[in-house]
């Protein structure tokens, strides 16, 4: 069975500009949840989704969104990027929505200058 | 104060030592999570508990829900072992909240 994917797996982006990352889970899999990592702050939960809807979201400015299509794949995306935006974003998935043992993708490196 | 401590940040050892990473907690939990982060940035469950103790070859998991407190232990460890141990809790709204990690390093 395939892993967790993450796309792209490295990014540059400008401030003021915006991204999309890309999430498919493990086939089967219906919750994605989403974190940011970085060495100030370590991980932190950004969003859970669950059969397309979002059950769950951290602290974050409106300008983190996201959402999960029918087929379980999930794009987040940051608007107005910010220099603090650059982290290690990953997604996980699992079976339901209590984090049963959750499987974890890369990540994407997003460098924002 | 952080929700989720760990203790040591930072741990050295020889290999075969049996290690011991702790993980306290503050607000209440339907689980806790044990993670493992290699360098490069993939993690890995290792453990979901939310009462007793779990075990996995080396590596066995404890939680006592009444002291808010968990422990990671590693039997003979081994320089593979080697890799960022990172504590997770997963309160009542599910906003799961982590701890900042241990950095275990064992030496050949």
């Amino acid at each position: 069975k395939a892993g967790v994917t993450q796309t792209p797996r490295y990014l540059i982006k400008t401030r003021g500009q915006q991204v999309t990352l890309s999430c498919s889970p493990i086939s089967g899999h219906r919750s994605v949840s989403w974190y940011q990592q970085t060495p100030g702050q370590g991980l932190q939960f950004l969003f859970e989704y669950f059969s397309e809807t979002q059950r769950n979201k951290g602290n974050f400015p409106g300008r983190f969104s996201g959402r999960q299509f029918s087929n379980s794949r999930s794009e987040m995306n940051v608007s107005t990027l910010e220099l603090g935006d650059s982290a290690l974003y990953l997604c996980a998935s699992s079976l339901g929505p209590k984090k049963e043992t959750q499987y974890f993708g890369p990540g994407t490196r997003l460098l924002v200058l | 104060k952080n929700e989720v401590e760990q203790s040591p940040q930072n741990l050295t050892a020889q290999e075969g030592e049996f290690i011991t990473i702790n993980c306290s907690y503050s607000v209440g939990i339907s689980a806790l999570h044990w993670l493992q982060q290699h360098p490069g940035g993939g993690i890995v469950s290792l453990f979901m508990l939310s009462s007793g103790k779990k075990k996995h070859g080396r590596l066995i998991a404890t939680i006592n829900i009444q002291e808010k407190h968990s422990s990671l232990h590693i039997t003979a460890s081994h320089p593979r072992d080697s890799a960022v141990y990172i504590c997770a809790v997963s309160p009542w709204d599910d906003k799961i909240i982590f701890g900042k990690g241990t950095r275990l390093h064992i030496l050949p």
